[in-house]
């Protein structure tokens, strides 16, 4: 069965410092991997996709994803967080239906 | 380009009533998917319509269903309200059908009482 696990509920950083928000899938084959972003009251915000190629992914907002096939991971980075980052992240597999997770709510500290 | 608009934006209601939702793609869209979030189950994957047809749907009772025009809008409805439907209802739009990118309303607050 398909499934994705985000295994931090929420995170907590220093502005300026990096980042790493991690994600697990399972899927009998390699599926189309996403990253949104939700800010409070609003809706989704794709950052970046995976659907075939290159492993490693640039999206919006200074924001990176890898692909690592033998980890069924798609982590996402990103080097120095600013303060209007924090929001909640979801990461989404579509295999053959499309599955969020559980969501990671980012903090950001002055 | 004008973004994918969700009316209404708070909606309440009492259980035993229906609900209608609508919601506009992004022009040249074909594809509408919707969802529910809820602070419990998360964002749940309720059905895509592409070009009028129903494509896929995901594990809700019947009492949720929903159409799709020919101009590409959506309607959702849900009949026999419970307390559980409590939710933000989030409609997506897409070119293609689903696996494609998709760009989500702001979302139907929909609360029952």
């Amino acid at each position: 069965a398909q499934s994705v696990t985000q295994p931090d509920i929420h995170i907590t950083v220093s502005e300026g410092a990096s980042l790493e928000l991690r994600c697990n899938y399972s899927y009998g084959a390699t599926p189309y991997l996403f990253w949104y972003v939700q800010s409070p009251g609003q809706g989704l915000q794709l950052l970046l996709k995976y659907f075939s190629g290159d492993t490693l992914v640039q999206g919006i907002k200074g924001f990176e994803a890898e692909f690592k096939r033998s980890q069924s991971s798609f982590n996402l980075r990103k080097p120095s967080v600013h303060w209007s980052d924090a929001a909640e992240y979801f990461c989404a597999v579509d295999g053959d239906k499309i599955i969020f997770g559980k969501g990671t709510r980012l903090h950001i500290l002055p | 380009k004008a973004g994918v608009t969700q009316t209404p934006r708070y909606l309440i209601k009492t259980r035993g009533q229906q609900v209608t939702l609508s919601c506009s793609p992004i022009s040249g869209h074909r594809s509408v998917s919707w969802y529910q979030q809820t602070p419990g189950q998360g964002l749940q994957f309720l059905f895509e319509y592409f070009s009028e047809t129903q494509r896929n749907k995901g594990n809700f009772p019947g009492r949720f269903s929903g159409r799709q025009f020919s101009n590409s809008r959506s309607e959702m409805n849900v009949s026999t309200l419970e307390l559980g439907d409590s939710a933000l209802y989030l409609c997506a739009s897409s070119l293609a059908s689903l696996p494609d990118t998709q760009y989500f309303g702001p979302g139907t607050r929909l609360t029952v009482l």
